[in-house]
């Protein structure tokens, strides 16, 4: 089956321009993760999804990231008023509730 | 919360010799304790893990070892190939009733020359 996708694959983005990120998890999973990776880091925690329910946003840099899973399955992680400091990549993961996670490729989004 | 250390950042390792990667965490409930391998421009891809009931696990050229007592964890890699260039990730996860939260390492810059 279908791994994780994500789209765009790269996004370029004047400052303060918003941007969304979407993630498709694959089918039935019912945990959702965002990460954001810096160059040369590991992937930290943005968000966390039990189906449509944001159980934890603690990661979530400030209130410009959002973060939605409206129907338990497609995800959107929106940016309002990017900053260059947004510039990293975004990882989408899921997992059928907890321990393996499978990572999408990711978005990478450069903030000019 | 979880904190966890890996090192070294960076390895050199001539083709056929053997890797370590060491990683220490922080939080004694955590329980599952996965490494990704990511080459460049890919996504992080699971190679092996150890649940915290497990002191090690082998599968083929990689070894995982778990000690809970020190609270520490280091992957293994024997007989290296060009191929096992990249980055890997430790990570470890703490859950709560229904979903766990993986906390990663910064990374370990993996090179086998030939």
């Amino acid at each position: 089956g279908a791994g994780v996708s994500q789209s765009p694959r790269y996004k370029v983005a004047k400052r303060g321009q918003d941007v969304a990120l979407r993630c498709d998890p694959i089918s039935g999973h019912v945990s959702l993760f965002w990460y954001q990776q810096a160059l040369g880091q590991g992937p930290e925690f943005l968000t966390y999804f039990q189906n449509e329910a944001q159980l934890d946003k603690s990661g979530l840099p400030s209130d410009r990231f959002f973060a939605e899973r409206p129907e338990g399955s497609v995800s959107t992680l929106k940016i309002q008023r990017t900053q260059q400091e947004d510039s990293a990549v975004y990882l989408c993961a899921s997992s059928l509730f907890y321990n393996e996670q499978f990572f999408g490729p990711g978005t990478r989004l450069t903030v000019l | 919360g979880e904190n966890v250390e890996q090192h070294p950042s960076t390895l050199s390792v001539q083709e056929g010799d053997s890797a370590v990667i060491k990683c220490t965490y922080s939080d004694s409930a955590s329980n599952y304790f996965p490494w990704y391998k990511q080459e460049l421009g890919k996504r992080p891809q699971l190679i092996i893990d150890i649940r915290s009931n497990v002191g090690e696990k082998k599968d083929q050229r990689i070894a995982v070892t778990l000690n809970k007592t020190a609270k520490h964890f280091s992957l293994h890699i024997t007989e290296t190939q060009p191929e096992d260039s990249a980055v890997y990730f430790c990570a470890a996860e703490w859950t709560t009733d229904s979903w766990g939260k993986f906390q990663f390492g910064a990374g370990t810059q993996v090179v086998v020359t030939p």
